[in-house]
């Protein structure tokens, strides 16, 4: 079974700063897809960014970027020059391919300050 | 296009009845996903349907149902609810997710149970 861990419950940061988000995962699997989701407060869910585990390049979206390491089986995200609307629960997820099963983390509370 | 829709937004039950949620996915879509979100347990799966069938399960008692119409829209039913079933449960729909490529899941706006 696979199993997501993110282990920053909360974090807050002022408007314009950059914030990385942790997360690490454990799978037997070789062919998976990670992603950030993020919940904005009453909002729907969103997808932010995925990564192809095959894939050895960071994806990046404008100011989201992930740092995956594949053998640390850690999959981070990187929020620059963070905005005001980027106040969210942010889940890291695992799927393995060929499936549509999501496994999460418990989620980051992320607050931007003004 | 519109997005994935659920109904109800909001439903208070009380324990030991039952309950049915709704979700019509994104149009031309095949796959629908059922999760629980709760504060204690986070995001958890429930179950998977595609092409009416039931194609894969998470680990929760048998008073949790579902199915899916042949116009993709999927129903889940909670039988003799107990207080722990209070939670937002969110669907997404996908376009099939069968082949070797990837395709993004759509998350409706949740239906939040409370039971009482």
């Amino acid at each position: 079974a696979q199993t997501v861990t993110q282990s920053q419950p909360e974090m807050s940061v002022q408007e314009a700063e950059t914030v990385t988000l942790s997360c690490t995962y454990d799978t037997s699997e070789s062919d998976y897809y990670l992603f950030w989701y993020k919940q904005p407060p009453s909002r729907q869910m969103i997808l932010v960014i995925r990564q192809e585990a095959y894939k050895q390049q960071n994806a990046t979206e404008n100011r989201f970027s992930v740092n995956f390491q594949k053998a640390a089986k850690s999959f981070s995200l990187k929020i620059s020059d963070s905005q005001l609307g980027d106040t969210a629960m942010y889940f890291c997820a695992f799927r393995k391919q060929g499936a549509q099963k999501l496994v999460f983390g418990q989620g980051t509370r992320l607050t931007i300050n003004p | 296009k519109a997005g994935v829709t659920q109904t109800p937004r909001y439903l208070i039950k009380t324990r030991g009845q039952q309950v049915t949620l709704s979700c019509s996915p994104i149009s031309g879509h095949r796959s629908v996903s059922w999760y629980q979100q709760t504060p204690g347990q986070g995001l958890q799966f429930l179950f998977e349907y595609f092409s009416e069938t039931q194609r894969n399960k998470g680990n929760f008692p048998g008073r949790f149902s579902g199915r899916q119409f042949s116009n993709s829209r999927s129903e889940m039913n909670v039988s003799t609810l107990e207080l722990g079933d209070s939670a937002l449960y969110l669907c997404a729909s996908s376009l099939d997710g069968t082949s070797g490529s990837w395709d993004e899941q759509y998350f409706g706006p949740g239906t939040r149970l409370t039971v009482t």
